[in-house]
């Protein structure tokens, strides 16, 4: 069964519009990770953030962590429309362990 | 990171059949995992891949539908044994690169079993 659970499923905005997606999950972790899949294809990661960490920036990527919450919510900032993508969550109970995945936001991003 | 390779990329298959799926790493990983994504779905672990011994399989996967080898460090294939329709999905494997957290995943093989 998934881990965790993503909001919103769908999410559509215009470009330069900030995009905002949350993720929450069931237990313990060592680490969260979000991938981003166009159309279908593999995974390309995006960030990794552990779990005695609140906040990460990576380029237009900030990604927080609220382990009392059990949640993390990624934001794009000035979004392209090459933005468009499905958005996943991951969660890993250990170092270099296996990893639960959540739902899943699609964005759209209209030119 | 790790440049990983699946073959084939995709493939249209009958049911009743069976596919290998190969996944190939172009340096030494420490663990190789193997995910399905069926169609609007998210990834689900079929089973984490371990050099020289048996798979380990996740609730609700058997190693006589999706026997699993991995003979070495680089390389690892998935069969889909006695195909279905509900077995067309995303076929995708994942590494780990030493001690590290990030699993990085391979481009993915489409299957469609009609």
């Amino acid at each position: 069964s998934q881990q965790g659970e993503e909001d919103p499923q769908a999410l559509s905005i215009q470009e330069g519009e900030n995009a905002t997606m949350n993720c929450s999950y069931k237990t313990s972790i060592n680490n969260l990770q979000w991938y981003r899949q166009n159309s279908g294809r593999g995974l390309v990661h995006l960030i990794l953030i552990r779990s005695n960490e609140r906040e990460k920036h990576s380029g237009r990527l900030r990604v927080t962590l609220d382990t009392s919450k059990k949640s993390s919510s990624l934001l794009i900032t000035a979004s392209r429309a090459a933005d468009t993508a499905s958005y996943f969550c991951a969660t890993a109970k250990a170092a270099g362990n296996k990893l639960t995945f959540g739902g899943g936001t699609r964005v759209l991003v209209k030119p | 990171s790790a440049v990983i390779s699946q073959k084939p990329s995709r493939d249209i298959c009958q049911r009743g059949t069976s596919l290998t799926i190969q996944c190939q790493v172009d340096s030494q990983v420490t663990m190789m995992f193997w995910y399905r994504q069926q169609p609007g779905q998210s990834l689900t672990l079929i089973a984490t891949a371990n050099q020289g011994s048996e798979a380990t399989y996740e609730s609700g996967f058997v190693i006589d539908k999706f026997p699993i080898s991995r003979p070495n460090l680089t390389f690892s294939t998935l069969t889909v044994s006695n195909m279905s329709p509900e077995d067309s999905s995303i076929y995708l494997c994942s590494v780990l690169i030493r001690s590290g957290e990030t699993q990085y995943f391979g481009p993915g093989t489409r299957l469609l079993v009609l």
